[in-house]
């Protein structure tokens, strides 16, 4: 099965600094989703890759993915603390659209 | 996008007991899913809800434990049963498009004791 990495676990940046947020896959992706959770909450579709190559950016945050599609990356600029959260991977199971299989998530803390 | 809501929005339960948890979304959808959140952990898949046949379910589900029921293209349950501590998790639905984006419920925390 395809196993995502997520790294770091989490981080702390103060407001206005950027970060960034790395997705791994040992298989190619087919699709490749972010989503930001608040603690116990659903989650929030942030956006969506499919294209080696391709990036996304909405408001300050900016996804990529690479050519060889195995790898994402989340930045957020100037960070704010509604930027605080955790941030999850998620990819298209390889035999099926629409299951999703998840990393482990990146809790990102905001201080003033 | 799509607006999805979820009931009841947290419940307490007492072990051996079951509950159902109910997902209705504001447009027809093609695919439905269920995901579970273990304290402390990511999103685990479930199950696939499909409309009009049974839900097809993954590795280490079965649906003596969590029966679905997916009566048209917007409304889907999920059932608890024979509830334990170990069930005690945020469930989710989620549906998706085609080709777009995914969008999550906004989840059901459950706690059993």
């Amino acid at each position: 099965s395809q196993e995502l990495e997520q790294s770091p676990q989490s981080l702390i940046v103060q407001e206005g600094k950027n970060l960034t947020i790395n997705c791994t896959s040992s298989k190619t992706l087919y699709g490749l989703y972010w989503y930001k959770q608040k603690y116990g909450e659903g989650l929030i579709f942030l956006m969506m890759l499919q294209k080696g190559g391709e990036e996304k950016s909405h408001e300050k945050i900016t996804a990529k993915l690479d050519e060889k599609k195995q790898q994402s990356s989340l930045h957020i600029t100037a960070s704010q603390p509604s930027h605080a959260g955790i941030y999850l991977c998620g990819a298209d199971k390889t035999d099926s659209w629409g299951k999703l299989q998840f990393g482990a998530g990146t809790q990102v803390v905001v201080t003033p | 996008s799509a607006v999805i809501s979820q009931k009841p929005s947290r419940d307490i339960c007492q072990r051996g007991t079951s509950l159902t948890i109910q997902c209705q979304v504001d447009s027809q959808v093609t695919m439905m899913f269920w995901y579970r959140q273990q304290p402390g952990q990511s999103l685990t898949l479930i199950a696939t809800a499909n409309q009009g046949s049974e839900a097809t379910y993954e590795s280490g589900f079965v649906i003596d434990k969590f029966p679905i029921s997916r009566p048209n293209l917007t409304f889907s349950t999920l059932t608890v049963s024979n509830m334990s501590p170990e069930d005690s998790s945020i469930y989710l639905c989620s549906v998706g498009v085609r080709g777009l984006e995914q969008y999550f419920g906004p989840g059901t925390r459950l706690t059993v004791t």
